[in-house]
């Protein structure tokens, strides 16, 4: 157990909904990260939040944001979900804003299907 | 950009060693780590190797060679436990971000 939790652990939906996908970080990290991982793709980059600001970009659509509160949770809204959006989305944190060889601590997951 | 190249898929036998290869072209060079994920789960931290050399931690170890944009993860006594899906991943160099690219990961089985 790392110490990040994830909510839901499962969520289907249809084409064209929005979700939100929650992060609680371990207790003192003040990152959170995400990613998307599918099975054609790997394990994707997409955001970084560090003490409620954005920190680094990746491969985020614009249908997607993301946010982190000042309880330093995060949340990772996809919206206008596409068959292609179905993956496993990981959050991470680490305890500082990411320094090169800093450890990311992974969350357990929660796998979204699109029908 | 980055390019991180691994096995997609090895066996290897209970008790046996077995090395996992890692090659990466990348823009910068600040470190390199390996994880390991077990399939449906969240992968977990093995090493990072920032230096050349050997780095060894019970039975895993991992080498580097940054000259040859090289790495390997070695396995010894290998435990059914063990299969499970091995992740490179580079973390590139300035731009003042430091996230890690990740490759698609190698899949070992480990068998009787």
């Amino acid at each position: 157990d790392s110490g990040v939790t994830q909510t839901p652990k499962h969520l289907i939906t249809a084409t064209g909904q929005r979700v939100t996908l929650r992060c609680s970080p371990r207790s003192g990290d003040l990152s959170v990260y995400w990613y998307q991982q599918s099975l054609d793709q790997g394990l994707q980059f997409l955001i970084q939040y560090y003490n409620g600001e954005e920190r680094a970009k990746g491969n985020i659509l614009e249908r997607f944001s993301a946010q982190q509160f000042p309880d330093l949770h995060s949340e990772l809204n996809l919206s206008s979900l596409e068959l292609g959006d179905s993956a496993l989305y990981f959050c991470a944190s680490s305890p500082q804003e990411g320094l090169a060889g800093d450890e990311q601590f992974f969350g357990p997951g929660t796998r979204l299907t699109v029908l | 950009g980055q390019n991180i190249d691994q096995p997609t898929e090895m066996t290897a036998t209970e008790g046996a060693i077995v090395q996992i290869n890692c090659t990466y072209q990348t823009s910068g060079f600040n470190g390199l780590f390996w994880y390991q994920q077990h399939a449906g789960e969240a992968p977990t931290f093995l090493s990072y190797n920032v230096l050349d050399g050997l780095e060894e931690k019970g039975r895993f170890s991992s080498f580097l060679s940054r000259s040859k944009g090289y790495s390997y993860l070695l396995l010894k006594e290998l435990q059914m436990k063990d299969s499970a899906s091995y992740l490179c991943a580079v973390t590139p160099g300035g731009g003042g971000s430091y996230i890690p690219t990740f490759g698609r990961g190698t899949s070992l089985i480990v068998h009787p």
